[in-house]
């Protein structure tokens, strides 16, 4: 596709519950950005996945969420036993690599999740 | 700890005027600063940035300034137009690991 689809863009999930978000990248991007915005807040780093290297986690708030990416392929991000601060806008992003890099970020619509 | 910030989280800007954005930084190691605009239910967009080898970018109505020694950057957007309601959030590029964004100033343009 011609931009970065994130599904489903809306979930309303109840507590303890465990969710599953995903984005589809933009082919040929290598680099994949997931985001989080809370109300209020900035967007804040989650995690990156750049080829078959190793994930950057550094960005996961609890061992609750996880996140997986097959290649330069989908991504989904999971969030077990969710709670109600988990409530938020779930942005993915992805990458064309290379410099400047302020054109190459293109980001997905979000998945806004709503913890009850 | 914040290591971009946009003090003020809104914006309220006439019609044809200049709307001025702030941004402070606290980590200079990081040169390359970028202005994403967002509407709701959409993803940011990139608008403009600014690498460090300047003090100055300049796209159309939009133009960003950066003070380094400051750790400042603002965005000038004139003459306002009621489109560029949005929020806007302020970006700093730290290489592979991505964009560390700014809370977002939510402007307002009044008719």
């Amino acid at each position: 596709g011609a931009g970065v689809s994130q599904s489903p863009s809306n979930k309303v999930t109840e507590k303890g519950k465990d969710v599953e978000l995903r984005c589809d990248p933009i082919s040929g991007h290598t680099a994949l950005y997931w985001y989080r915005q809370r109300l209020g807040q900035g967007l804040e780093f989650l995690i990156y996945f750049q080829g078959n290297s190793a994930p950057d986690k550094s960005g996961l708030p609890s061992d609750r969420f996880s996140a997986e990416r097959t290649g330069e392929s989908v991504s989904t991000l999971t969030i077990q036993r969710t709670q109600q601060e988990d409530s938020a806008v779930y942005l993915c992003a992805s990458r064309l690599l290379g410099w400047p890099p302020g054109y190459g970020y293109t980001f997905g619509s979000g998945t806004r999740l709503t913890v009850v | 700890d914040q290591q971009v910030k946009q003090n003020s989280p809104s914006l309220s800007v006439q019609e044809g005027r200049i709307s001025i954005l702030n941004c402070d930084y606290t980590n200079s190691m990081f040169d390359y600063f970028l202005w994403y605009k967002k509407y709701p239910a959409e993803g940011p967009t990139f608008l403009i940035s600014i690498s460090s080898i300047k003090d100055k970018n300049e796209d159309g109505r939009f133009t960003v300034f950066l003070n380094k020694s400051a750790k400042h950057l603002s965005l000038h957007i004139v003459p306002s137009q009621p489109g560029d309601s949005a929020v806007y959030f302020c970006a700093q590029h730290r290489g592979a690991d991505g964009l560390t964004f700014g809370k977002g100033t939510h402007l307002i343009i009044q008719p």
